[in-house]
């Protein structure tokens, strides 16, 4: 199995572009979420989904839209890319809701993105 | 919402056992508590969680406090593959904090 699949590994941006991070997982989980980690600091909770056309923000969502059209995929869009959003994203999925006796996350190996 | 405190960095010897601390004093009846860990260059992956009694994996134990406000997680013998950021977190909004640093000496 894939598990959870994360493209592309390494961006460069130009401020004020777009783009969109592209995660996949091949489980048949109903949870999805997206984090991004800045140096020496844990994981921020972006958005997240529990299902197909169920989406909801996480803890810093300004700057970020999802979308969750299958239960396969589930990308993230940058709108107009900020200096500030230089970062590691992960993306991670899990069969039950996450935290829950079910909802073991199992995580990409990150997007690293840069903006100039 | 409910969060965790853990010490920012721990230090261990090889093949010694390791006791990591977390603090949850505001956790709910229903939150399960979960660790996970984050080696160099990697995504986190997950290491065991618990409700309410002890769990024991392949991994790792886990040693929760009567009252739930406090767990513990038990590498029974660290290795240097050991060496990563440990976190905890709870149900609530799956929050990440900065986690623990476990460093392994030879």
């Amino acid at each position: 199995n894939a598990g959870v699949t994360q493209t592309p590994k390494f961006q460069v941006l130009k401020t004020g572009q777009s783009m969109t991070l592209q995660c996949a997982q091949d489980m048949n989980h109903e949870y999805m979420s997206w984090y991004r980690q800045d140096p020496g600091m844990g994981l921020r909770l972006i958005h997240y989904s529990v299902g197909a056309g169920i989406t909801d923000q996480g803890e810093v969502p300004n700057g970020y839209n999802v979308s969750r059209s299958t239960t396969e995929d589930f990308p993230l869009r940058l709108l107009s890319a900020a200096p500030s959003q230089t970062s590691v994203y992960f993306c991670a999925s899990s069969y039950g809701l996450a935290g829950t006796n079910t909802g073991e996350l199992f995580f990409g190996e990150g997007s690293r993105l840069t903006v100039l | 919402d409910a969060k965790t405190t853990q010490p920012n960095s721990m230090e261990s010897n090889e093949e010694e056992p390791v006791h990591l601390p977390c603090n949850h004093s505001t956790i709910s009846g229903t939150d399960y508590i979960h660790w996970y860990r984050q080696l160099p260059s990697q995504g986190p992956e997950y290491v065991i969680h618990g409700l309410t009694s002890n769990v024991n994996n392949r991994m790792a134990s886990l040693a929760i406090a009567e009252d739930r406000k406090s767990s513990t997680l038990i590498l029974h013998r660290a290795t240097l593959r050991d060496a990563a950021v440990y976190y905890c977190i709870l149900q609530n909004k799956l929050v990440f904090g900065a986690g623990t640093i476990l460093r392994v000496k030879s």
